[in-house]
């Protein structure tokens, strides 16, 4: 079965501290991945999408990247951390093809202070 | 682009039925999924729709009308676990991008 794991659960930082956030997958191969954010009581907000290694789409324009170094690895950077980057960071996978929902990691709550 | 509209909140008693209504504007409509979030965790996904109607899974049924761009979430036989978020997602063709709309916090109340 395909699991999906993310870390750490949680992360308090200092403004202009740089971050890593990883994410992989296991049992499935060539997944599509993405990096939701969610503000507290808000929805999930697209950060970047993933079709393969290498291939990364940003959804928009901001302060992280991200990069997928290997087939079932993604990972959410950043240089230097604003306050406004606090939150909580989602990391999902899904198969190829149309009827295929995303499953999600169990999120990252980061705090920048 | 690519716009998701869901209400804010709703309450209900335990035992009633909700309706959670969702209205999205997109291109490249590949199907439209309801996900629960309960506080602090991740999502986790209740139902998929691609074609017009109605997807009954248990107490759960979800419906889409693909004209209209409109779909619903039912949640009947409300039971206090089901105070959640509830996500509506559409999922465009092109490189098979899921986007989120704001979530519907619904409080059941005894």
């Amino acid at each position: 079965s395909q699991t999906i794991h993310q870390w750490p659960a949680t992360l308090v930082q200092p403004v202009g501290s740089p971050l890593s956030l990883e994410c992989t997958v296991e049992g499935t191969s060539n997944p599509n991945l993405y990096w939701y954010r969610q503000a507290a009581g808000r929805g999930l907000q697209l950060l970047f999408y993933s079709v393969g290694i290498g291939q990364i789409s940003s959804e928009v324009p901001q302060n992280l990247s991200a990069s997928r170094p290997q087939d079932r690895q993604f990972i959410l950077s950043s240089k230097k951390l604003l306050l406004s980057d606090s939150g909580f960071y989602l990391c999902a996978w899904s198969l190829r093809g149309l009827n295929t929902e995303a499953f999600f990691g169990q999120g990252t709550r980061l705090t920048v202070v | 682009g690519q716009n998701i509209d869901q209400p804010t909140e709703m309450t209900a008693t335990e035992g009633a039925i909700v309706q959670i209504n969702c209205t999205y504007q997109t291109s490249g409509f590949n199907g439209l999924f309801w996900y629960q979030q309960h506080a602090g965790e991740a999502p986790t996904f209740l139902s998929y729709n691609v074609l017009d109607g109605l997807e009954e899974k248990g107490r759960f049924s979800s419906f889409l009308s693909r004209s209209k761009g409109y779909s619903y979430l039912l949640l009947k036989e409300l039971q206090m676990k089901d105070s959640a978020s509830y996500l509506c997602a559409v999922k465009r063709a092109a490189g098979n991008k899921l986007t989120f709309g704001g979530g519907t916090r619904v409080l059941v109340k005894p």
